[in-house]
């Protein structure tokens, strides 16, 4: 089953725009992850964070994390049109298998 | 190592058949994941292996598919008498156990499955 929504569902944006993705979860979490999916390709990691951190960066990108609204959001700054993919969180608990959200489907045009 | 190899890549196969597919992960990885996803949805959970123990199974995961992963090495997961809901990418992934809070998983490209 999947662990909660994400928001929006499609997303798009003007190369150099930035891109915030939100997700919420449902139930309490070890960490939560985002990953990257090129259309009919694996998914792909992009980053972590924990449950007790509130804000991890990676390059162009930025999560947050708010545990008593039980949410995150992704942003990628300066966006190029290889951005162009699905992203998705995904929330793992004390037993370590991951629960995907439904994605978001993000276009960015040249 | 090359990551996570998965095969075939797309099998199209009759209804009622039965079909194999193969999943290598990483070789220091212990723990192996399988996922089914359909079109425009989220990976779905089906199993996972700690080494050669298969610890949880979905409720997804009808008696007609079985997964093994034998000597911890590459896994198999099995459909037998396909149907036409089994059409999906299936995705097999990998970890290192415990340390995957440092490093999340590493995904295989997937086998696409279509049931005619």
């Amino acid at each position: 089953s999947q662990q909660g929504e994400e928001d929006p569902q499609a997303l798009s944006i003007q190369e150099g725009e930035n891109a915030t993705m939100n997700c919420s979860y449902k139930t309490s979490i070890n960490n939560l992850q985002w990953y990257r999916q090129n259309s009919g390709r694996g998914l792909v990691h992009l980053i972590l964070i924990r449950s007790n951190e509130r804000e991890k960066h990676s390059g162009r990108l930025r999560v947050t994390l708010d545990t008593s609204k039980k949410s995150s959001s992704l942003l990628i700054t300066a966006s190029r049109a290889a951005d162009t993919a699905s992203y998705f969180c995904a929330t793992s608990n004390q037993g370590g298998k991951l629960i995907f959200g439904q994605g978001t489907e993000l276009s960015v045009k040249p | 190592d090359t990551g996570v190899s998965q095969d075939p890549r797309h099998k199209i196969t009759k209804r009622g058949q039965n079909v194999t597919f193969r999943c290598d992960p990483i070789s220091e990885h212990n723990r192996l994941y399988w996922y089914r996803q359909t079109l425009g949805q989220g990976p779905e959970f089906l199993t996972y292996f700690q080494n050669e123990a298969q610890l949880e199974k979905s409720r997804l995961l009808s008696d007609r598919f079985s997964a093994e992963r034998p000597k911890g090495s590459f896994s198999t997961l099995e459909i037998q008498r396909t149907e036409q809901g089994d059409s999906a990418m299936y995705l097999c992934a990998s970890s290192r156990g415990r340390e995957e809070a440092n490093y999340g998983y590493t995904f295989g490209s997937g086998t696409r499955l279509t049931v005619v």
